[in-house]
């Protein structure tokens, strides 16, 4: 299995403030054939089913403020929150893509306001 | 509007089944991969399961052998039958499609709102 591991657990920032969240893979998600990265980013508020935000590890989904951006390659991927909103207070989730033997999660990233 | 609702949760004894379904609605249903992800209480999300477009299906092997997904696309519909359940298995249960219709892995873009499982004497 493709072990995804999320860090920090959480982390409290103020409002306006740049958050950081990294995810590393136990092994490549990197597809050399087409030199894309199979990791997503999802983001889930309290009481609501996770939403995409990033796919292909730095690709905005749709209607996705640009305060969000994903970054990295290979085994080692960042999210950032360029300056934390109110409604960003969530828990974000990376996922890898590369193998359906098994679809893994990291274990997720508490964000709050400090 | 692309919307997925799940039904069928609920509460089960240890050893019993249920079986969830998922009615999309809003796009082409025959045409994506579909998945099922629950989540337990307070923690992180889990994959269950997947069908593709064309029928084939996959697992992890925390479920394998228990779990069958299956779909119905001339009613737009995604099944999961649940057999053996066991009190891990409890969670809400999400049905999520994937981004786009192509072959080949994608990034989950439609969630539904969920169905809690109960497992529990």
């Amino acid at each position: 299995d493709i072990v995804m591991t999320q860090s920090p657990d959480s982390l409290a920032v103020s409002l306006g403030e740049r958050a950081t969240i990294n995810c590393k893979s136990s092994q490549s998600v990197l597809y050399s054939s087409n030199n894309k990265n199979y990791l997503a980013w999802y983001q889930q508020r309290p009481g609501q089913p996770p939403k995409l935000l990033i796919y292909w590890a730095s690709t905005r989904e749709s209607g996705v403020p640009d305060r969000f951006s994903g970054s990295g390659s290979g085994t080692d991927f960042t999210l950032t929150i360029s300056s934390l909103q109110a409604e960003d207070v969530a828990v974000y989730y990376c996922q890898q893509y590369y193998t359906i033997s098994p679809l893994t999660f990291g274990g997720g990233t508490k964000v709050e306001i400090k | 509007e692309v919307q997925l609702v799940e039904a069928g949760g609920g509460l089960v004894q240890p050893g019993g089944s249920l079986r969830l379904s998922c009615a999309a609605s809003g796009f082409t249903f025959s045409r994506y991969d579909m998945h099922w992800v629950r989540q337990a209480t307070g923690k992180g999300l889990e994959w269950v399961s997947a069908i593709g477009a064309g029928g084939d299906t996959y697992y992890p092997g925390s479920v394998k052998g228990r779990f069958t997904i299956s779909r119905e696309n001339a009613k737009n519909s995604l099944y999961l039958q649940m057999n053996s359940l066991r009190a891990g298995d409890t969670a809400v249960y999400y049905c999520v499609r994937e981004r786009i219709e192509t072959v080949g892995l994608d990034a989950f873009d439609i969630w539904g709102q969920g169905t809690m499982v109960t497992v529990s004497s």
